[in-house]
């Protein structure tokens, strides 16, 4: 069974910096890719960011880029967020995701998220 | 950028049909997946390439994609089917929709 347990949010000041930690078992973790998703509050689901299985492709939501950064250890099964230069809007529970990904018999490619974290909490405000 | 567009909110009698919608351009050349989240809950995934429920997921489940829309049908609706309802597809990237909130009276 997938099990994803984030960690390190807390209260930061507007520009200040956190990482997040998502650690992961009960999957082959270096085998998927990964994604950041957050939910503000009154707002929904907010793609953050993803990295492939193998950590040399990442991808960031726009309003993200230039300031977070996704990395992994496929060695200690850890997904992390450097969330620097952070913003009131920032402020949202983060969810780790688990992604299953890949091309069908009919070369259709998909996508999606079948292992969520329970999410950790991250506060900008002075 | 690609975007997902879902009714705001959906509102269903218990033992009814709930019809919840997600459009996109030429969503139906695409994989639709659907995500339902309760209070205080993360995310889960209740549809996954436009039909197919994970293990777990109610058969009362069902996904469809044509077109420019995607539904996810919830059949005789329970009280705590009572969530909100992401639509997600892939475009270079993750694309969520807005959610839909859905009411269960």
């Amino acid at each position: 069974e997938v099990h994803l347990l984030e960690s390190g949010g807390g209260l930061v000041q507007p520009g200040g910096s956190l990482r997040l930690s998502c650690a992961a078992s009960g999957f082959t973790f270096s085998s998927y890719a990964m994604n950041w998703v957050r939910r503000a509050p009154g707002k929904g689901l907010e793609w953050v960011s993803g990295i492939r299985d193998s950590g040399g492709s990442t991808s960031y939501a726009d309003s993200m880029k230039g300031r977070f950064t996704i990395s992994r250890d496929n060695s200690k099964n850890t997904l992390y967020l450097q969330m620097n230069s952070l913003r009131a809007e920032d402020t949202a529970i983060y969810y780790c995701a688990k992604a299953d990904s890949g091309t069908d018999a009919t070369s259709h490619f998909y996508y999606y998220m079948d292992g969520w974290g329970k999410g950790t909490t991250v506060t900008v405000s002075s | 950028s690609y975007e997902l567009t879902q009714p705001p909110s959906v509102s269903v009698s218990p033992g009814q049909t709930a019809s919840i919608t997600c459009s996109g351009d030429n969503l139906g050349d695409k994989y639709a997946s659907w995500y339902q989240q309760k209070p205080g809950q993360s995310p889960v995934l209740v549809i996954y390439r436009d039909t197919k429920r994970p293990s777990g997921i109610p058969e009362r489940f069902s996904g469809s994609n044509s077109g420019n829309t995607a539904t996810l049908t919830i059949s005789r609706t329970q009280a705590m089917d009572e969530a909100d309802y992401y639509c997600q597809a892939w475009d270079s990237s993750v694309v969520f929709g807005g959610g839909t909130k859905l009411t269960v009276l």
